[in-house]
């Protein structure tokens, strides 16, 4: 069974479109997480989650909108799509929000691309 | 393992040889580090972690070394194999924090 998984795996879209990417956690943490990949393979938190209640969000355009339904789902909704936004998105939780020997378990990625 | 410039450091080694990657972090309170490993296609995966208050620990063929004065935490990996070809990051956090990670390296073994 898939710890972390989140659909779709890839997705190309033209610019201006909205799109979501939906992710569900069987672990049981109660923090959910999404990160943005670049193509330079850096890893950028953009939204924590802590039992359905945001906790962190970066510096993150007002067109992305993380909703958590419940701890076990964490879903992102992008609205007028940019080229910039082309990137893979991994989901991940986490037992809790903070503490030492919190390790964080990845999703395989949705890759998004812009055209 | 310093990141330079817009490319991916990359570390080639020898199967069967060991393989060293290193990772210079930049909080001094960060007192939790992981190394995760992403394979082609994939997530980041858990591999090992460190606490501050240690200086080495070892997992099957893996071993973490953290130096605190310096700042700098090594991933050793024994007997390296094909199958371990991928991208290392290392990531630290402090407390409360978000876990924050680092560039990352490529890992390419010549079978």
């Amino acid at each position: 069974d898939t710890a972390v998984s989140q659909t779709p795996k890839y997705l190309v879209t033209q610019m201006g479109n909205d799109k979501s990417i939906k992710c569900e956690q069987n672990l049981g943490h109660d923090t959910m997480y999404w990160y943005k990949q670049d193509s330079k393979k850096f890893l950028k938190i953009m939204f924590s989650y802590n039992n359905k209640e945001l906790i962190i969000n970066e510096t993150v355009p007002n067109r992305f909108s993380p909703k958590s339904p419940d701890k076990a789902h964490l879903n992102l909704h992008i609205n007028s799509l940019e080229l910039g936004d082309s990137a893979v998105y991994f989901c991940a939780s986490s037992p809790q929000i903070r503490g030492l020997g919190n390790t964080i378990y990845f999703g395989e990625g949705s890759w998004l691309t812009v055209v | 393992g310093e990141s330079v410039g817009l490319h991916l450091p990359t570390l080639s080694v020898q199967e069967g040889d060991n393989s060293i990657i290193n990772c210079a972090y930049s909080n001094s309170a960060s007192d939790y580090f992981i190394w995760y490993k992403q394979e082609s296609g994939k997530g980041p995966q858990f591999i090992i972690d460190i606490r501050s208050n240690m200086d080495k620990r070892q997992g099957q063929r893996v071993t973490v070394l953290l130096n605190k004065t310096v700042k700098h935490l090594s991933l050793q990996i024994a007997a390296t194999q094909p199958g371990d070809s991928a991208v290392y990051f290392c990531a630290e956090n402090q407390g409360n924090t978000p876990l924050v990670f680092g560039k990352g390296t490529r890992l390419s073994v010549i079978a």
